[in-house]
């Protein structure tokens, strides 16, 4: 059963850090483009950053460019995404998901989000 | 950035009749479309991607259409469980995906 699991969000004051993780089981997790995904409280979903199985493509939305890193260690099927210099507007239930393929265009599991909370 | 216009914004339908939903691209995205649900405290679902291959396990009842700029979710007859939130999202300007504003189907 494929499952994905995401940790670390909480409160962070503006200007401050955060390490998000997402733990996958259950598939070939190399194979497979991952994909972190906002949703601020009672909006829409947002595009954050895809990163590729290899690990060797990066992309960002443009908002978080220069402040988030993605990156992934598929030695341990773990995803990340580092948030540096963090604004309020990024206040959000950040998700990590599964490419349905090896390309980042569709999401076909996603975990159960972890809150960020930008706050002063 | 492509736009994507959900329609209409909410939708008040009774359980066993016919949902249409709509969604509108600024620029052609070819058949590069698909469509989540989300239900309040849920991650997405996968429903349909390429505008109309439902994903695995997906029920009959649901289906897509549409190509260019003007995209269709069909639910056949409403089920309890579909009163949901149902985005769909491009990818044809890859990697700038983007989603739609959302379609709230509630309860009659």
């Amino acid at each position: 059963e494929v499952q994905v699991l995401e940790s670390g969000g909480g409160l962070v004051q503006p200007g401050g850090s955060l390490r998000l993780s997402c733990a996958a089981s259950g598939f070939t997790f190399s194979g497979y483009a991952m994909t972190w995904v906002r949703q601020a409280p009672g909006k829409g979903l947002e595009w954050v950053s895809s990163i590729f199985g290899s690990g060797g493509g990066t992309y960002y939305e443009d908002s978080v460019k220069g402040r988030f890193t993605i990156s992934r260690d598929n030695s341990k099927s773990s995803l990340y995404l580092q948030m540096n210099s963090l604004r309020a507007e990024d206040t959000a239930v950040y998700y990590c998901a599964k490419s349905s393929s090896s390309w980042p265009y569709y999401f076909d599991y996603w975990g159960q989000g972890t809150l960020v909370t930008v706050s002063s | 950035e492509i736009v994507l216009t959900q329609s209409p914004a909410t939708l008040s339908l009774s359980p066993g009749e016919r949902a249409t939903l709509s969604c509108r691209a600024s620029q052609s995205v070819n058949k590069y479309l698909a469509w989540y649900q989300q239900k309040p405290g849920q991650a997405p679902r996968l429903l349909i991607f390429d505008a109309s291959n439902r994903a695995t396990g997906i029920p009959a009842r649901f289906s897509g259409s549409g190509s260019g700029t003007d995209f269709t979710l069909t639910i056949s007859s409403l089920e309890p469980e579909d009163f949901a939130v149902y985005y769909c999202q491009q990818r044809s300007n890859w990697p700038w995906l983007t989603f739609g504003g959302g379609t709230k189907v509630e309860i009659k």
